[in-house]
């Protein structure tokens, strides 16, 4: 099972200021997800990204929002200027073929909280 | 666009009793997946489902996946107090690539 591991566990900052969340798989993957969850509401997708590029995007992922691989390991998720409704928990989720199954482990996530 | 739904949205149990979710997408799906969130935790895998009518079993966990591929339930037999959590289904649509949308999950709180 790979681990996976993101930075910050808890990032708390003002509207309108830029963040980065880091997301750092043990082994290298060139796959990953980043999603969104809301407190108390679903699981919401809003990028995969493969080998350097982004695969595919949600309407959530708008032009506040991107994706990179600076160093080669870890991956990033950027927002530009947040909102109050970007508070969430944000978790990168590395697919991997296992037994047959596409199954993605998710990291521990990173709670955003602004104000 | 693709919609993935769950019911019930929460459940509340007697310790030993039986609780079943299902999941409901308005398109078909090329497989489905199931995922458990612990109170604070992230979605952990528990299984996916491929084939049509497919079922699989876990221990006490039942999964199943509906001929036509558009619905999936979870059922979970003599529930005991490790089984709380929040189940979410997540679809993947039929030759889009690899995106899951996931369904709003269901509560289940087991009472000892």
């Amino acid at each position: 099972e790979p681990e996976v591991t993101q930075t910050p566990s808890h990032q708390v900052t003002q509207m309108g200021q830029e963040v980065i969340l880091r997301c750092v798989p043990i082994s290298n993957h060139l796959y990953f997800y980043w999603y969104r969850q809301i407190l108390g509401q679903k699981v919401e997708f809003l990028v995969s990204f493969y080998n350097n590029e982004i695969s595919e995007k949600s309407e959530i992922f708008d032009d506040q929002f991107s994706v990179e691989r600076p160093d080669g390991s870890n991956f990033t998720l950027k927002i530009r200027s947040t909102k109050l409704e970007d508070s969430a928990m944000y978790f990168c989720a590395i697919p991997q073929l296992a037994g047959g199954s596409n199954e993605q482990f998710f990291g521990p996530g990173t709670r955003l909280t602004v104000l | 666009g693709q919609q993935v739904m769950q019911i019930p949205q929460y459940q509340h149990v007697q310790e030993g009793e039986d609780f079943t979710t299902y999941c409901n997408s308005s398109t078909t799906l090329s497989n489905i997946q199931w995922y458990k969130q612990r109170p604070g935790g992230h979605p952990v895998f528990l299984i996916q489902l491929v084939k049509s009518g497919e079922v699989k079993k876990q221990k006490r966990l039942t999964f199943q996946f509906g001929e036509a591929k558009k619905n999936s339930s979870l059922h979970i037999t003599a529930t005991q107090t490790t089984d709380v959590g929040t189940y979410f289904c997540a679809g993947e649509r039929d030759n889009y690539g690899q995106n899951f949308v996931f369904g709003p999950g269901t509560r289940l709180s087991v009472l000892p």
